[in-house]
């Protein structure tokens, strides 16, 4: 059965630092989306991307992200410069329209 | 401002019986509403979901209802086991971006 999968499951990284998140969505999917929650809290829609540009942005998804859709199967989460307030599981998503099926998550953890 | 609300965080029920999830929403806009299932450290997993054109869709054991002029609508799981025993989260689209709109989340505990 096709799925969401997205690396690494893990992230520990440096405050300050630079983080890439990456998703391979399903293939026939046209949207794309990224979510995060953080630890003990609802889960937090960051951004969605169909025909190769951001088509929704959430207040979160501030200048320090960006989402790149490289090759045609990836889909990566950059955040130029981690804060602490970053550490949360973040979720990438893929749909045809509404039903969107997700990744496992990565769970960032910034130090 | 919560356009979507779930305001029960927990609910405990007895193996076998019916486990009944809630849902309120204020944006008669929304077309489409979902529930997912969330175990901890995984992504949700999609399990039902409703247009805003019908008032019931089932699926197995997973009944979804909805009452638009109410603007809520309801899980009921039945009967409950326990592999079910995990947050539930109700989730609507918006038309005009097909963003999904997410509640907080009701954990469900089904005991033995």
């Amino acid at each position: 059965e096709p799925e969401v999968t997205q690396t690494p499951s893990h992230q520990v990284t440096q405050m300050g630092q630079e983080v890439i998140l990456r998703c391979v969505p399903i293939s026939n999917h046209l949207y794309f989306y990224w979510y995060r929650q953080i630890l003990g809290q609802k889960v937090e829609f960051l951004v969605s991307f169909y025909n190769n540009e951001i088509s929704e942005k959430s207040e979160i998804f501030d200048d320090q992200f960006s989402v790149e859709r490289p090759d045609g199967s990836n889909f990566t989460l950059k955040i130029r410069s981690t804060k602490l307030e970053d550490s949360a599981m973040y979720f990438c998503a893929s749909s045809v329209r509404t039903e969107a099926f997700f990744g496992q998550g990565t769970r960032l953890t910034v130090v | 401002d919560q356009q979507v609300k779930q305001n029960s965080p927990s609910l405990s029920v007895q193996e076998g019986r019916i486990s009944i999830l809630n849902c309120d929403y204020t944006n008669s806009m929304f077309d489409y509403f979902l529930w997912y299932k969330k175990y901890p450290a995984e992504g949700p997993t999609f399990l039902i979901s409703i247009s805003s054109i019908k008032d019931k869709n089932e699926d197995g054991r997973f009944t979804v209802f909805l009452n638009k002029s109410a603007k809520h609508l309801s899980l009921h799981i039945v009967p409950s086991q326990p592999g079910d025993s995990a947050v539930y989260f109700c989730a609507a689209s918006d038309p005009s971006n097909y963003q999904l709109i997410w509640g907080a989340g009701t954990k469900l505990i089904i005991k033995p």
